[in-house]
């Protein structure tokens, strides 16, 4: 069935720094979509990509879909305290429901 | 708008009980998604439900859980004779159709002692 890869798993970062975690489709996918989860919390919708090639920027976050549809890459500039939590990214393929990967924990150090 | 609303949000059961979990989906929203996170783990797909339609229920185990959506009222979730392996976050998760992006609920964690 389809899977949804991500990596890093964990990342740990300097307040300040830049960094970018990705995400691999074994399925070429109509749509793909970014999530949130903050310790203790809810995953929480952020994006949703549907264009090859396809790029969107929410301030601080920048959000790129591959050319082929099956990767999906989130940047971070200038990471702050608040930017900590799991983000997941889930791919919509074939099938009807959105298949979630293990996500990308990112703790920051002050 | 109140959001994906569920309820309990902790549900502790003994071995050999039942688990009834309830979401109540975004108004206007019609299509209902579970999700069960282990801790440190991702979210695995359970089943995804219409109003009195289940129409994938791929990622559910066959024996002893069982998923609704009536017409009327929430979607429950049902564990049957839970076993201390059932213990997670459960996350039901609502659309206003499945190209758009999900709602999640706060979720039900669930404890099997």
């Amino acid at each position: 069935g389809q899977q949804v890869m991500q990596i890093p798993q964990y990342q740990h970062v300097q307040e300040g720094e830049d960094f970018t975690t990705y995400c691999n489709s074994s399925t070429t996918l109509s749509n793909i979509q970014w999530y949130k989860q903050r310790p203790g919390g809810h995953p929480v919708f952020l994006i949703q990509l549907v264009k090859s090639g396809e790029v969107k920027k929410q301030k601080r976050l920048t959000f790129q879909f591959g050319e082929a549809k099956k990767n999906s890459s989130l940047h971070i500039t200038a990471t702050q305290t608040t930017d900590v939590g799991t983000y997941f990214c889930a791919g919509l393929s074939g099938s009807e429901k959105l298949v979630f990967g293990k996500g990308m924990k990112l703790t920051v150090n002050p | 708008n109140a959001g994906v609303m569920q309820n309990p949000r902790h549900l502790v059961r003994r071995r050999g009980q039942e688990a009834r979990l309830r979401c109540s989906p975004m108004k206007g929203h019609s299509h209902v998604y579970w999700y069960r996170q282990l801790p440190e783990e991702g979210l695995k797909f359970m089943v995804y439900l219409q109003k009195e339609n289940i129409i994938d229920e791929s990622g559910m185990p066959k024996e002893r859980f069982s998923a609704e959506f009536p017409k009327e009222g929430p979607s429950i979730l049902r564990i049957q004779q839970v076993v201390r392996g059932d213990s997670a976050a459960y996350f039901c998760a609502s659309s206003p159709s499945q190209s758009y992006g999900y709602t999640f609920g706060s979720g039900t964690r669930l404890t099997v002692v």
